[in-house]
């Protein structure tokens, strides 16, 4: 499997002020996933970072908000901008596990990076 | 619209008991389903992988089963300890990156 490595691990941020997430993967992958943990909730994908090409936002989410990053097949970035306490979140990414695909075929799982927990105040 | 849903939301065992997490999705147009583990404020650690066309996986004392005509996966932990309190979440992936999770089963495991 794909080891990703996610930073920062955790940070306490003024409201109105931006974070950039970084994700660094130790091996090259097309897609990487970005997601957004509330507190106490499931995990909701905020956007799909390809290299080469604008990131694909899931409705709700917005570029001006969380602009994304992917100059390479093994990196991306999330940025939180103008940062709010509603923002308070866990952000994680993921890739594709390219080594998930039974003999009999079948479709990727998936890994996670360590996530970041933003509080935002 | 793809649907998880996971009963129960919370559960508190005994050590050494053997408990069942049950996973339920409304499409069954599923590529696989995954059971992760999330220890509070960190990420998520891959346990089970189900290919749609596969009844079942085994890692160690866990157990994952999937029912995909009747939409619906366990997860079976024999044996259990205190260091599998945690929360553990199921997604569905279809086709693309589209996974889609469950809200998470919190278990407790007292010593």
């Amino acid at each position: 499997s794909a080891v990703i490595s996610q930073k920062p691990s955790r940070d306490i941020c003024q409201r109105g002020t931006s974070l950039t997430i970084q994700c660094q993967v130790d091996s090259q992958v097309t897609m990487m996933f970005w997601y957004r943990q509330q507190p106490g909730q499931s995990l909701t994908l905020i956007a799909t970072a390809n290299q080469g090409s604008e990131a694909t936002y899931e409705s709700g989410f917005v570029i001006d908000k969380f602009p994304i990053s992917r100059p390479n097949l093994t990196f991306s970035t999330l940025t939180v901008s103008n940062m709010s306490p509603e923002d308070s979140s866990i952000y994680l990414c993921s890739v594709e596990d390219l080594g998930s695909i039974a003999p009999d075929g079948g479709g990727y799982g998936y890994t996670f990076g360590s996530g970041t927990r933003l509080t935002v105040v | 619209k793809q649907e998880v849903t996971q009963i129960p939301a919370a559960l508190s065992v005994p050590e050494g008991e053997n408990l069942v997490l049950n996973c339920s999705f409304t499409d069954s147009a599923i590529y696989n389903l995954q059971w992760f583990r999330q220890d509070p404020g960190k990420g998520l650690t891959s346990l089970l992988l189900i290919q749609s066309s596969q009844r079942e996986q085994t890692s160690g004392r866990l157990n994952a089963s999937l029912d995909k005509s009747s939409g619906r996966s366990t997860l079976y932990i024999a044996a259990s300890q205190p260091g599998d309190s945690a929360t553990y979440l199921c997604a569905v992936n279809t086709n693309a990156g589209k996974s889609t999770f469950g809200d998470g089963t919190t278990l407790t495991v007292k010593p």
